[in-house]
């Protein structure tokens, strides 16, 4: 079952403008990551924030992390075409099984030249 | 290319066949993973192994489906007497443990049952 439910489904922006995705999710968690898919390939790991991180950044992205509310999100700053692609979450549950990630639907980016 | 890779990219079978897939994680990771992804959703975990030990299968993960990592290496994913509901994105990840670990994935299997 899909824990992680990405907000928006679909968001298509020009080159250059910002782009933020949600993610929320049920369960306690012990780390939330986030991964970008290429139509039809595998899954390349963007960034990993535990949960006793509120925020962290790397290059152009940065990724917010809210327990309390449980979510997340990404910001992708000045973005590129090469940027379009689909973007999802995945949550390492608190416990034994912290090597299960569960993915949630994705958010599909398209950046527009 | 030190990555994850699988093997093969592609495959296209009819109903009832059997087929299997391998996977060769990076080489010092100890923790290997398969996920399936169906079109228009995120991965959903199906079995997970530490070095040769498989430690946890999902309930997604039928008789029909069976997973082997002969020391503790490559690993082979096997479905047998295939249905047109296995048609999927079968993917492969890895990862070296050392707490709070990121999760390596392959490019994936695509697999469609006729």
């Amino acid at each position: 079952s899909q824990q992680g439910e990405e907000d928006p489904q679909a968001l298509s922006i020009q080159e250059g403008e910002n782009a933020t995705m949600n993610c929320s999710y049920k369960t306690s968690i012990n780390n939330l990551q986030w991964y970008r898919q290429n139509s039809g390939r595998g899954l390349v790991h963007l960034i990993l924030i535990r949960s006793n991180e509120r925020e962290k950044h790397s290059g152009r992205l940065r990724v917010t992390l809210d327990t309390s509310k449980k979510s997340s999100s990404l910001l992708i700053t000045a973005s590129r075409a090469a940027d379009t692609a689909s973007y999802f979450c995945a949550t390492a549950p608190r416990g034994g099984s912290n090597y299960k990630l569960t993915f949630g639907k994705g958010t599909l980016l398209t950046v527009n030249p | 290319d030190t990555g994850v890779s699988q093997d093969p990219r592609h495959k296209i079978t009819k109903r009832g066949q059997n087929v299997t897939f391998r996977c060769d994680p990076i080489s010092e990771h100890n923790r290997l993973y398969w996920y399936r992804q169906t079109l228009g959703q995120g991965p959903e975990f199906l079995t997970y192994f530490q070095n040769e030990a498989q430690l946890e299968k999902s309930r997604l993960l039928s008789d029909r489906f069976s997973a082997e990592r002969p020391k503790g290496s490559f690993s082979t994913l096997e479905i047998q007497r295939t249905e047109q509901g296995d048609s999927a994105m079968y993917l492969c990840a890895s990862s070296l443990y050392i707490g709070l670990e990121t999760q390596y994935f392959g490019p994936g299997t695509r697999l469609l049952v006729l």
